[in-house]
């Protein structure tokens, strides 16, 4: 089983509209958890940390639930600019973080 | 807004070559980490290095590969005897507290 298992896509929705990724993560000794993106050949780039609370950050909301092992992110209102692969990310201690292989999202006009 | 640097941007070698990648840090950061992402593929971790010593490496970074901070800002990573199965985009990242990991540009590496 993978570590950190993310839904394939890849994903095509029309501007406006509300996408939710899924990822799973097996170590329950997992500590951080991150959401990045990614732009095809560029690196990745931060979009948010995850926290048990959950958190928002303007049309971004991520959710963790520790007890499912589970990792959500949801994007309202999309716009063509969110067109990128999102990167779920899960760290065990201060060395290591494991990505997911990436939902590819694309918004179209 | 202070971020990683990575030079050169492509490197293209013979196999069996040696190559260096550099990476400059964020200035005030102290964790150090190298991905590696094959075309198509997920990004990897190879290995994160704090206070002047490796702190965890993976399967893949093995004898061929060494990490070096040779002077306050430069963070190396070297490849001893490049493989054909080296190519791919190789990233550096820092962080200031082990979490939120800041990516370089990353310097795509062709070994032919």
């Amino acid at each position: 089983r993978k570590e950190v298992e993310q839904d394939p896509g890849p994903f095509n929705v029309p501007e406006g509209a509300t996408v939710a990724f899924n990822c799973t993560y097996s170590n329950s000794a997992s500590q951080s958890f991150f959401w990045y993106r990614q732009d095809c050949r560029k690196e990745p780039k931060l979009l948010m940390s995850v926290y048990s609370s959950g958190n928002e950050d303007g049309r971004f909301t991520a959710q963790l639930n520790r007890a499912s092992q589970y990792i959500s992110l949801l994007i309202r209102d999309s716009k063509l600019s969110d067109s990128a692969t999102y990167l779920c990310v899960v760290k065990r201690r201060a060395g290591k973080s494991t990505f997911g292989d990436g939902t590819t999202l694309t918004v179209k006009p | 807004e202070p971020e990683v640097t990575q030079t050169p941007s492509h490197q293209v070698t013979q196999m069996g070559q040696e190559v260096i990648l550099r990476c400059v840090p964020i200035s005030n950061h102290l964790y150090f980490y190298w991905y590696r992402q094959i075309l198509g593929q997920k990004v990897e971790f190879l290995v994160s290095f704090y206070n002047n010593e490796i702190s965890e490496k993976s399967e893949i970074f093995d004898d061929q590969f060494s990490v070096e901070r040779p002077d306050g800002s430069n963070f190396t990573l070297k490849i001893r005897s490049t493989k054909l199965e080296d190519s791919a985009m190789y990233f550096c990242a820092s962080s200031e507290n082990s979490e939120t990991q800041y990516f370089g540009p990353g310097t795509r590496l062709l070994v032919l």
